[in-house]
């Protein structure tokens, strides 16, 4: 079945020290996206790759950097995770940003401490 | 900016019993999605609803768009313990593009 992937579901980092979380998807998706959400708090859009095109929030932080190596993997990389940083990340895909109307689909995410 | 609001923000039901979730934005709505969350998961799609008076239905499971009111609800009859999560709805932020911007949830519990 044609899916969207993370990994790992659960990961454990030190404050300060540098993380990264892996999408994959197999929908041949356009559009990648990647929220945070905290607890009972609704997901939180923090960027999405178009293509090759990388598109931040305005509040997203400098922390929060993004890569996109190809069509079907995109990678979230927290320079100096924080406490505050401690969420579920949630990676997501669309087939094309510009037409609306359509669902985002959506990994199981990743859970993500911080000690 | 645009702001969805869930209700109620919890709700316990017993099995069997029919409930109702709603969802109302602050400003227009284009795209309206319902998705179900379960406790440390990714959200699953449920329906897109796209026009007002708008319903659409998958299994036990009802949503309608009130385009004038901007309010959407989704209806769950004869409720079962596999309906149990949370309810998260989305909203496209424009008719331009895919951006979605969500509710915090209604958090359904089911007694059996």
């Amino acid at each position: 079945d044609a899916m969207v992937i993370q990994n790992p579901r659960y990961q454990v980092t030190q404050f300060g020290k540098p993380v990264t979380l892996s999408c994959s998807q197999t929908l041949n998706h356009n559009v990648m996206y990647w929220y945070q959400q905290k607890s009972s708090q609704a997901p939180k859009l923090l960027f999405h790759y178009y293509d090759k095109d990388f598109n931040n929030e305005a509040d997203t932080p400098d922390n929060f950097q993004s890569r996109r190596p190809n069509t079907s993997f995109c990678f979230l990389d927290i320079r100096s995770p924080g406490l505050g940083d401690a969420a579920m990340y949630l990676c997501a895909t669309s087939r094309d940003i510009t037409d609306p109307y359509q669902p985002q689909h959506f990994g199981d995410g990743t859970r993500l401490s911080i000690l | 900016s645009q702001e969805l609001e869930q209700s109620p923000q919890s709700l316990i039901v017993q099995e069997g019993k029919n409930l109702t979730i709603n969802c109302t934005s602050s400003k227009t709505l284009y795209g309206l999605y319902w998705y179900k969350q379960k406790y440390g998961e990714g959200l699953i799609f449920l329906m897109m609803l796209q026009k007002g008076g708008e319903e659409k239905s998958h299994e036990k499971i009802t949503a309608k768009l009130d385009e004038k009111k901007q309010q959407s609800s989704l209806h769950i009859t004869a409720s079962q313990p596999s309906h149990a999560g949370i309810y998260l709805c989305g909203a496209d932020r424009s008719a331009r593009d895919d951006k979605i911007i969500f509710g915090k949830g209604t958090r359904l519990h089911i007694l059996p």
